[in-house]
C-alpha cells in the first residue's frame, strides 16, 4: 500500500510556542491531504482539507489562525499549531488520497503533541 | 445525513471467534465504505473497502457485508486472533478526489487467548 509519513512522531512544547508537523506522501502524489485530531478513546475528527497550491478548507469550529496549514507540493503538507496551549495536546493524524480506481485514503502514523 | 453510526462500542471474543461490527449510514450519495484498524499510538490502517455494487467482499480473514437497501454494512473477522485486538473504524464517503471520510465512533475489539 501507499505510505504516508509524519514528522515528528512526538513533540513536547511549552505553552505559547508554535509547533510544525509535517505530512509526506512517500511514494505517490497527493493533490489533497487531510488533517485529523484524535482524543483518547475517541474517533478521528476532521480538522481541515489541504489542497496543493490553494488555501486549506477548515471544518466548523476549527480556528484557521491557530492551526495553519500549508500544502506547498504534491507530497508535503504541514500543520502549524500556533501559540499552543495545554488544551491543544492531542494526537494529530494526516491522510492522503491515492488517486486511482477507488481513491483510497492512507493515514500517517500520527504525531503526539503535548503542551506543558 | 452525514453520520455513520457504528456498534458495538466494545467487543470481547475468544480466540477463533467471529466478531461482527456493524455500521449504518444515512447519505445515499455515499459510494465508498472502508474499514480501518488502529492500534494504540498508531495511525489508522486501511483494512478493506467495498463499493455498493457488490454485497460482499473478502480479503483474507476479513469480510465486509453490504446491504444497500438497509444502508448498512458490517465487518466480520474470521478465526480471530489476539493480534486482532485493536480499534476498528468504519467510514463512508462519496468516492471522489478531495472528499473526506466520515468516520464511525469506533469499536474496541479484545480477542482473548
Amino acid at each position: 500500500g501507499a505510505v504516508v509519513s509524519q514528522h515528528p512522531s512526538r513533540v513536547i512544547c511549552k505553552s505559547g510556542t508554535s509547533v510544525k508537523i509535517e505530512c509526506r506522501s512517500l511514494d505517490f502524489q497527493a493533490t489533497t491531504m487531510f488533517w485529523y485530531r484524535q482524543f483518547p478513546k475517541q474517533s478521528l475528527m476532521l480538522m481541515a482539507t489541504s489542497n496543493e497550491g490553494s488555501k486549506a478548507t477548515y471544518e466548523q469550529g476549527v480556528e484557521k489562525d491557530k492551526f495553519l496549514i500549508n500544502h506547498a507540493s504534491l507530497t508535503l503538507s504541514t500543520l502549524t499549531v500556533t501559540s499552543a496551549h495545554p488544551e491543544d495536546s492531542s494526537f494529530y493524524i494526516c491522510s492522503a488520497w491515492l488517486a486511482g480506481g477507488n481513491y483510497e485514503q492512507y493515514f500517517g502514523p500520527g504525531t503526539r503533541l503535548t503542551v506543558t | 445525513q452525514q453520520q455513520v453510526k457504528q456498534s458495538p462500542q466494545s467487543l470481547i471474543v475468544q480466540k477463533g471467534g467471529i466478531p461482527i461490527i456493524n455500521c449504518a449510514y444515512e447519505n445515499t450519495a455515499f459510494d465508498y465504505f472502508p474499514w480501518y484498524q488502529q492500534f494504540p499510538g498508531k495511525g489508522p490502517a486501511l483494512l478493506i473497502a467495498i463499493r455498493p455494487d457488490v454485497s460482499e467482499k473478502k480479503e483474507g480473514r476479513f469480510t465486509i457485508s453490504f446491504n444497500k437497501s438497509a444502508k448498512q454494512f458490517s465487518l466480520h473477522i474470521m478465526d480471530s486472533q489476539p493480534g486482532d485486538s485493536a480499534t476498528y473504524f468504519c467510514a463512508a464517503t462519496k468516492n471522489q478526489a478531495g472528499t473526506a471520510l466520515i468516520f464511525g465512533k469506533g469499536t474496541t475489539l479484545s480477542v482473548s487467548s
